[in-house]
């Protein structure tokens, strides 16, 4: 199986900042590489698939990167509605794994 | 617009047998490159895909679960299904279902909590 390391697991942050979340995969992934959002009590909401493509909907502060093993999620100009957690999804082989998730505070 | 819902007992005893069905609109699993996916999430943890169902009624399952799983897909009627046998308390979780178009998991259902207790 290939394994999705997630770092950090939790991040503070300020209104208006920037910040990165990343995910290792255990082997190349060919960009089949996706991010979520989800909020208490809610399902996952799509952000970014194939790596850097932004889903219909999500703010363009939203942008993904990577390539190989080694990807990232950056947020933009944090707005209070991003306090969520984070969780990136490798679909490249099964079984398709998930990172352990970042959990985004907002001070 | 694709929404999707899952369904389910809500609570089970151990050892028996967990049927989810998830109904959903706005596309075909008759379409080709459609697919759904089964995933799930034990309370205040990670995500954890299970299984998905293809177009073509190709599946293919998670093997952690080891034979524990059976996706199958009804496509009249538009509805998914999930078994998972021999339940146990490890089995606990919000259970949900997916769209899965050739990339990712776009949209999702809002899940179904089951429990597992005798």
């Amino acid at each position: 199986d290939i394994q999705m390391t997630q770092s950090p697991a939790s991040l503070s942050a300020s209104l208006g900042e920037t910040v990165s979340i990343e995910c290792l995969a255990s082997e190349d992934i060919y960009n089949n590489l996706a991010w979520y959002q989800q909020k208490p009590g809610k399902s996952p909401q799509l952000l970014i698939y194939y790596a850097s493509s932004l889903q219909d909907g999500v703010p363009s502060r939203f942008s993904g990167s990577g390539s190989g093993t080694q990807y990232s999620l950056k947020i933009n100009s944090l707005e209070s509605e991003d306090a969520a957690t984070y969780f990136c999804l490798q679909d490249s082989e099964y079984p398709y794994t998930f990172g352990a998730g970042t959990k985004l505070e907002l001070k | 617009q694709v929404t999707l819902k899952e369904s389910g007992p809500g609570i089970l005893q151990p050892s028996h047998t967990l049927s989810l069905t998830c109904s959903f609109s706005g596309f075909s699993l008759s379409t080709y490159g459609m697919g759904v996916s089964w995933i799930r999430q034990p309370s205040g943890k990670g995500l954890e895909w299970l299984a998905s169902i293809w177009w073509n009624g190709n599946t293919y399952n998670n093997p952690s679960l080891k034979s524990r799983l059976t996706v199958s897909k009804d496509t009249s009627n538009n509805q998914a299904f999930l078994k998972v046998t021999s339940v146990d308390t490890a089995d606990t979780a919000t259970y949900y279902c997916a769209h899965t178009p050739s990339n990712g998991f776009d949209y999702w259902g809002q899940g179904v909590m089951v429990t597992v207790s005798s």
